[in-house]
């Protein structure tokens, strides 16, 4: 069974602090991983999504780094903003069309 | 260009009901996929379906079924109701079904058995 670990499970930072967190999934038959942001009443947002071992995406101050042959990515977000708070989740792609969703990393800006 | 609508958004059915909920996607997208999303669970995929063929699906019970219209338009049916089928059901679509393609998510509909 495929799993997709994200960690921490959730996260408070200062406001204009900077902050990272992970996403870990098995690289075996790995074709891509997405990055969403779900805020709260809204609908989940792609931010990412990215197939090759060292790509690196950004969007605004908002970026994520790709390592198939290790299995994670990071997500990398500069200066938090109230704005930024959401549930962040990755999702990986396999072989059979399949996403598998992991559990997400709640964050919460403090003003 | 609309996004993805789905209805009802909220409901509450009585055990050993069934339900039908509704999907229409981005106009143009082919592939549509459920998900249930439960308190503190992250998204479990349901099914996806890829011009009219469920092309995959997820570890659910016969219960949970599903079908695509030619438009694209997908709907979900869940039999005889349980307590623990109360959850947030999303779906999403995407032009391809590929796996660089991104989801678009509709806001769900919040589904609340008694």
């Amino acid at each position: 069974i495929l799993n997709v670990e994200q960690s921490p499970q959730s996260l408070h930072v200062q406001e204009g602090d900077s902050t990272n967190f992970t996403c870990s999934f098995p690289s075996s038959n790995f074709y891509a991983l997405h990055w969403y942001r779900w805020e709260t009443a809204k609908s989940p947002e792609a931010l990412f999504v990215m197939t090759l071992n060292g790509d690196e995406k950004k969007k605004g101050r908002i970026s994520a780094t790709l390592n198939t042959k290790e299995g994670y990515s990071y997500l990398y977000i500069k200066g938090s903003q109230p704005e930024d708070s959401a549930t962040y989740l990755c999702a990986c792609h396999y072989s059979n069309y399949q996403l598998i969703w992991g559990a997400g990393t709640k964050l919460i800006i403090k003003p | 260009k609309a996004g993805v609508t789905q209805t009802p958004r909220y409901l509450i059915k009585t055990r050993g009901q069934q339900v039908t909920l509704s999907c229409s996607p981005i106009s143009g997208h082919r592939s549509v996929s459920w998900y249930q999303q439960t308190p503190g669970q992250g998204l479990q995929f349901l099914f996806e379906y890829f011009s009219e063929t469920q092309r995959n699906k997820g570890n659910f019970p016969g219960r949970f079924s599903g079908r695509q219209f030619s438009n694209s338009r997908s709907e979900m049916n869940v039999s005889t109701l349980e307590l623990g089928d109360s959850a947030l059901y999303l779906c999403a679509s995407s032009h391809s079904g590929s796996n660089t393609g991104e989801l678009f998510f509709g806001e769900g509909s919040r589904l609340t058995v008694l």
